[in-house]
């Protein structure tokens, strides 16, 4: 059974600062890794990416996977309480199709 | 617009009393899927469809069944609805593969009394 985990928080940090997001995996064969934002009451949607090791950056938002430590983050610099949501990570890694494992999410509050 | 589409959004029933959520897309996906959410436990995947008559079991199968007769829709079925089969639904679809984005419909609240 894959399982991808994280904190589910809350994780509360002020306007302004940056916000650290982690995620474990256990599926050594994993390949592609993904955050999700939801709203509450929404469907989630995609904000990062990241297959290979190291960082990717979009805008405000760095995604870190560290593959030999089965470890993937989403860093949110300059946080906005528009920020403040449920981050699901999710894992890849199912040459079959087998869509996405989830994470049971962090909810982050970002207070003004 | 690109979209999946689940109908209904809400939706109370009483056990026993079979029911189906569709779920459409317009984006010529190959691969949809449907999960169901819960408190604490996050988005579990329910059955996983790779095309056309192609579907197969994800973690949480057991009461649900689901049909692929045409690539655009993914209907879930519930033949026999028992409480703890309230939740909050999702139907996602992508073009497959392990490096494609899944988008995701509106969800369905579905509650069994």
């Amino acid at each position: 059974q894959k399982e991808v985990e994280q904190n589910s928080g809350p994780l509360s940090v002020p306007e302004g600062a940056i916000a650290s997001l982690n995620c474990t995996y256990s599926d050594r064969g994993s390949q592609s890794f993904f955050w999700y934002r939801q709203y509450s009451g929404k469907s989630p949607e995609l904000i990062m990416s990241i297959y290979s090791n190291g960082d990717k950056e979009d805008g405000r938002f760095t995604a870190q996977l560290n593959k030999a430590s089965q470890y993937v983050s989403l860093l949110i610099r300059d946080s906005q309480p528009s920020d403040s949501a449920t981050y699901l990570c999710a894992v890849n890694g199912d040459n079959a199709g087998n869509m996405l494992t989830f994470g049971g999410g962090t909810r982050l509050m970002v207070k003004p | 617009e690109a979209q999946v589409t689940q109908n209904p959004r809400y939706l109370i029933t009483v056990t026993g009393k079979k029911l189906t959520v569709t779920c459409s897309q317009n984006m010529n996906h190959e691969y949809m899927s449907w999960y169901r959410q819960d408190p604490g436990l996050g988005l579990r995947q329910i059955y996983y469809s790779m095309n056309v008559e192609v579907t197969d079991k994800g973690d949480v199968p057991e009461g649900y069944k689901v049909s692929r007769k045409e690539k655009r829709n993914f209907p879930l079925i519930l033949e026999s609805p028992s409480p703890n089969q309230t939740s909050l639904y999702f139907c996602a679809s992508s073009f497959g593969g392990l490096n494609t984005e899944a988008f995701f419909g509106q969800g369905t609240r579905l509650t069994v009394v």
